[in-house]
């Protein structure tokens, strides 16, 4: 039962246009969510999060949104540069303790 | 500094053999977790440490165990390994004890083949 869900597995984008990931989750009871970035032969490092008392966070290019209603969430990339280029992974935390994460998306910038 | 260390990066495996993927923090994180990230399935919890002498089970801990005598420290174990266990095993610490509602440093990764 994947209780976070990434259907894309793969997204094209041109240089300086805008990206947008998206993730569905389950789990009504999911109140903070983070994404990772991944590149090749490297562990995934943070990205941002965002709180379920928030429907939007901002870090730089970076913005992700919140829809609980619709149990969604998607990070917007603006504009996207040829540097992330990469696998972005949503995730969510079950009881404190466990993290579950999405499939994946693969994200490539194109100049 | 030095982050989230694990060793070996690659290593090749036959069935049955057993073996120990290292892992070892220099943050003083109190939580640690062991992931495998396979093709179309994400990372999936392997297992977890809230503290020394603390750890319980993830999504996938069949095959697999690990021990937490020290805060630095977080090897994984696997006792006779199998085909089913190829993957990309990573390690990850967060500061917070409730881990999964931090932000956490993930190593490199060890790529493990069984044949």
């Amino acid at each position: 039962d994947q209780q976070v869900k990434q259907n894309s597995p793969s997204l094209s984008v041109q240089e300086g246009r805008i990206s947008i990931l998206n993730c569905d989750y389950t789990n009504s009871m999911f109140d903070y969510f983070l994404w990772y970035k991944k590149y090749p032969a490297e562990g995934p490092t943070f990205l941002i999060s965002i709180s379920s008392i928030k429907d939007k966070n901002e870090d730089g290019r970076f913005t992700v949104f919140l829809n609980k209603s619709a149990k969604h969430l998607s990070l917007h990339i603006v504009p996207s540069q040829p540097g992330d280029s990469a696998v972005y992974f949503c995730a969510a935390p079950h009881n404190t303790d466990k993290l579950i994460f999405g499939t994946g998306t693969r994200l490539q910038v194109f100049p | 500094n030095a982050g989230v260390t694990q060793t070996p990066k690659f290593q090749v495996l036959k069935t049955g053999q057993s073996m120990t993927l290292q892992c070892a923090q220099d943050m003083n994180h109190e939580y640690m977790s062991w992931y495998r990230q396979d093709p179309g399935m994400g990372l999936r919890l392997i297992h977890y440490s809230v503290g020394a002498g603390i750890t319980d089970q993830g999504e996938v801990p069949n095959g697999y165990n690990v021990s937490r005598s020290t805060t630095e420290d977080f090897p994984l174990r696997l006792l006779s390994a199998a085909p089913s266990q190829t993957s990309v095993y990573f390690c990850a610490s967060s500061y917070s004890s409730r881990g999964g509602n931090q932000p956490q440093h993930f190593g490199d990764g060890t790529r493990l083949s069984i044949l």
